[in-house]
């Protein structure tokens, strides 16, 4: 059974700090890798998918990486801002495409002035 | 807005009421999910249609739970007989899953809560 697990649960920086989020799953028989962002009370936003054949993803200054064999992901965010402030949830995806995801528990993030 | 919709945002129930949510995907999409996110917690998965069939069911999702997709366009979730423990966020998700990466796109979620 796929199990991923993000750590920390809580990451608190002063802004303009580079950062990492991780990722970890028990099953590296997955489809793809996707991030995600949550403010609160709200749905999920996608940030970056990463193909089990890749090996990294870059939007902006967020940059995401797959270790497949060792099953783990690394968000990494540059120059943190406050409006980074959330929750980042990362989810695998296992069987094909279409499939359902699994998630993390997620990373909540506060960036402070 | 061609986004995912839910509808309602919010629904505050009595425990043993019935409740019904909506999901509109985007437009052309063929998968659409739902999930469950309880606070402090990431989603789980409860079940998925391509197009009208409903393709997997997760063990979450109990007898009181009934999910459709009639035309395979806009989904229904129905709680029947509430209890207190269904209080999360419900959350719709839909792909287009025979062309592109197949990228979950999520809807703003239904906060559901059973007093």
């Amino acid at each position: 059974k796929q199990e991923v697990t993000q750590i920390p649960a809580a990451l608190s920086v002063p802004e303009g700090e580079n950062l990492v989020l991780n990722c970890s799953f028990t099953d590296s028989a997955i489809y793809n890798l996707q991030w995600f962002r949550q403010d609160p009370g709200k749905g999920l936003t996608s940030l970056l998918l990463i193909q089990s054949s890749q090996r990294e993803q870059t939007s902006g200054r967020l940059n995401a990486s797959l270790d497949k064999s060792s099953g783990r992901s690394t968000l990494y965010i540059a120059a943190s801002q406050p409006g980074d402030s959330a929750t980042y949830l990362c989810a695998v995806r296992s069987g094909d495409q279409g499939g359902k995801l699994i998630f993390g528990q997620g990373t909540e993030l506060s960036v402070k002035p | 807005d061609t986004g995912v919709s839910q509808d309602p945002r919010h629904k505050i129930t009595k425990r043993g009421q019935n409740v019904t949510f909506r999901c509109d995907p985007i437009s052309e999409h063929n998968r659409l999910y739902w999930y469950r996110q309880t606070l402090g917690q990431g989603p789980e998965f409860l079940t998925y249609f391509q197009n009208e069939a409903q393709l997997e069911k997760s063990r979450l999702l109990s007898d009181r739970f009934s999910a459709e997709r009639p035309k395979g366009s806009f989904s229904t979730l129905e709680i029947q007989r509430t209890e207190q423990g269904d209080s999360a966020m419900y959350l719709c998700a839909s792909s287009l899953v025979t062309a592109g990466d197949g990228t979950q796109y999520f809807g703003p979620g239904t906060r559901l809560l059973v007093l």
